[in-house]
This record gives structure tokens, sequence and C-alpha cells, in this order.
């Protein structure tokens, strides 16, 4: 079945130390995004890739980048992991900007 | 102001029971309406997708959205345990060039057998 996965679906870092999320999907869809929902809060965007077009939301904070280093995978990189950056990130996938986006499980973060 | 407000709940309903889950915005330009499911530990999941004023059926799930009133509901009818979770309603506009989302905060919902 074509879908998006997320890998792997529980990290534990301490605080400070860098740590790298994954995704890939098997859609073969233009669109990545990559979200970071908090507890009973709402998906909130963080960057989003068209191909290899980047583009960051204006609050995402520069701790978080993003790499695709091709139309199947993309990485959320978390350079120092504060304790506020627990949470569930979720990678989506859409197959043109505005299209259903399809979501992976999320991975769940937690910051030691 | 959020732009989109959403009742968190947790709402309980016996098993059979009609559900209204709903959600307000402020702005004008959100132009397409949309309702995801997340079960516990996975990812949202398209339920319903309308853009204009009025009703939409699939199934047991019928999406309302009044532009007027800057007003959408999800109603689940004969409501089921296996309908337990949480519902995102999604706003679609237009930004910068881009079809940008915006999700609320989510409705958790139990179906009690």
């Amino acid at each position: 079945d074509a879908m998006v996965i997320q890998n792997p679906r529980y990290q534990v870092t301490q605080f400070g130390k860098p740590v790298t999320l994954s995704c890939s999907q098997t859609l073969n869809h233009n669109v990545m995004y990559w979200y970071q929902q908090k507890s009973s809060q709402a998906p909130k965007l963080l960057f989003h890739y068209y191909d290899k077009d980047f583009n960051n939301e204006a609050d995402t904070p520069d701790n978080f980048q993003s790499r695709r280093p091709n139309t199947s995978f993309c990485f959320l990189d978390i350079r120092s992991p504060g304790l506020g950056d627990a949470a569930m990130y979720l990678c989506a996938t859409s197959s043109a900007l505005g299209n259903e986006q399809f979501f992976g499980p999320g991975t769940r973060l937690t910051v030691l | 102001q959020k732009e989109v407000e959403q009742d968190p709940g947790p709402l309980s309903v016996p098993e059979g029971a009609i559900v209204s889950l709903n959600c307000t915005y402020s702005n004008s330009a959100f132009q397409y309406f949309m309702w995801y499911r997340q079960y516990s530990r996975k990812g949202p999941e398209l339920l319903m997708y309308t853009y204009s004023s009025g009703n939409k059926e699939d199934g047991r799930f019928t999406a309302q959205v009044d532009k007027s009133s800057k007003y959408i509901s999800l109603f689940i009818r004969d409501s089921q345990p296996s309908d337990s979770a949480t519902y995102l309603c999604a706003l679609k506009w237009l930004s910068g060039g881009y079809q940008k989302v915006t999700f609320g905060t989510g409705t958790k919902l139990q179906v009690i057998p």
C-alpha cells in the first residue's frame, strides 16, 4: 500500500543533543510537509518542500532544519533540542500544494 | 483571537447518539473546509472536504458550512465506539501564491458502548 512512513515512532534525546527524524513516502508526491503537534494543540506547520524548493514558515525557529535528498525522503533536524521541543512531529505529503495531505503516524519526541 | 476556534472537549456520548462537532473562524479568506480524524498515536486522516456553504453527506458523516456566520460543523449519526478519536477542522486559504492549511486544536470524542 502507498503510504507515508516515519521513523522512529518514538525518539528520546537529551537537552541540546542533535536529533534527526525521518520521513519517507511511496506516493510519489511532490510536496512534503513537517508539522509539530503538542498535546491538545493544532498541528503547526514548520516548513514544506515543493519538489526541491524549500519553504520555511516565518515563525519556525532556526533550531529546526530540513533536508530532502530525493522525492521519497525528507528529514527534520533539530540542532539543539530544548524541553519545549518535546512534541509529536508529523510528516505529510500531497500531490500538489493545497491538495489533500496524507499524514504519517508521527514521531513522538521526548527531551530529557 | 485565534483564526480557528475549536472546543477541545473531551466529548463523551453513548453509542448511537448524534454527535455535533464545530469550529468557528475569523478569516474570510478561508475557501475550503476539511475535517480530519486522528486516532491515538496516529497521524490525521481526511474525512470530509467541502468548499461551499451548505451540507455535504458521506455515509454517517455530514459536513456543514455557513460562510456568512463563519461556522463549520461535522455531524456523526449513529455514533460507534470506533468513532472515538480526535476530530480536527482544517481550513485552507491562499497566502503568497500558496494554498495554506490552518488546523483547529481538535475535539476529542469518546463514544461509550
